[in-house]
């Protein structure tokens, strides 16, 4: 089975710009994370999706926003890029999300310039 | 507020010694608690997950324990390779909020 997998691996924009990741969870996972990654922060949690529906989101403003196709494919979108937002972005997929084990892509790498 | 602490930041240690990993977290009310892996620039490879219910789960040279009571879980490598060298992380996820919180990770190096 294919593991979880994002587009496009690497991106660099600068600031004001907006920016748009894929994720593709794994065949049959309906649920579908995000999460970000810096040096100072670590791993913190964005927002949830389950069939389509938003189910959970962290502490992030708002422009930050994501959505969830029908096929579970999911994107998260960035408007107005800071220097700040520079992260790895990963995504994670489940198949119910609450319980089960999460599996995470090889993430995006964003650099804001 | 959940908060997970992974103590120590770092560890070095020889080949072929046994290692244990802590992660502490502030509220019991978990749902399960979750190992992974992290390669450097890569994404995170899950380990173990236990469930609330549960008290430990193995893996080959892995086993890791869950003490809910006293917020505490601890991730036993046995035999440590040069391979496992990662950062390890420890991640809880909550009652009511329901996504992982993660701790800071601890980077292990196995020296040959």
């Amino acid at each position: 089975k294919a593991g979880v997998t994002q587009t496009p691996r690497y991106l660099i924009k600068t600031r004001g710009q907006q920016v748009t990741l894929s994720c593709s969870p794994i065949s049959g996972h309906r649920s579908v994370s995000w999460y970000q990654q810096t040096p100072g922060q670590g791993l913190q949690f964005l927002f949830e999706y389950f069939s389509e529906t938003q189910r959970n989101k962290g502490n992030f403003p708002g422009r930050f926003s994501g959505r969830q196709f029908s096929n579970s494919r999911s994107e998260m979108n960035v408007s107005t890029l800071e220097l700040g937002d520079s992260a790895l972005y990963l995504c994670a997929s489940s198949s119910q999300g609450d319980t089960d084990t999460q599996y995470f892509g090889p993430g995006t790498r964003l650099t804001v310039l | 507020k959940q908060e997970v602490t992974q103590i120590p930041a770092a560890l070095s240690v020889p080949e072929g010694e046994n290692l244990v990993l802590n992660c502490s977290f502030t509220d019991s009310a978990i749902y399960n608690l979750q190992w992974f892996r992290q390669d450097p620039g890569k994404g995170l490879t899950s380990l173990l997950l236990i469930q609330s219910s549960q008290r430990e789960q193995t893996s080959g040279r892995l086993n890791a324990s869950l003490d809910k009571s006293s917020g505490r879980s601890t991730l036993y490598i046995a035999a440590s390779q040069p391979g496992d060298s990662a950062t390890y992380l420890c991640a809880v996820r909550g009652g009511s909020q329901g996504n992982l919180i993660f701790g800071k990770g601890t980077k292990l190096s196995v020296k040959p």
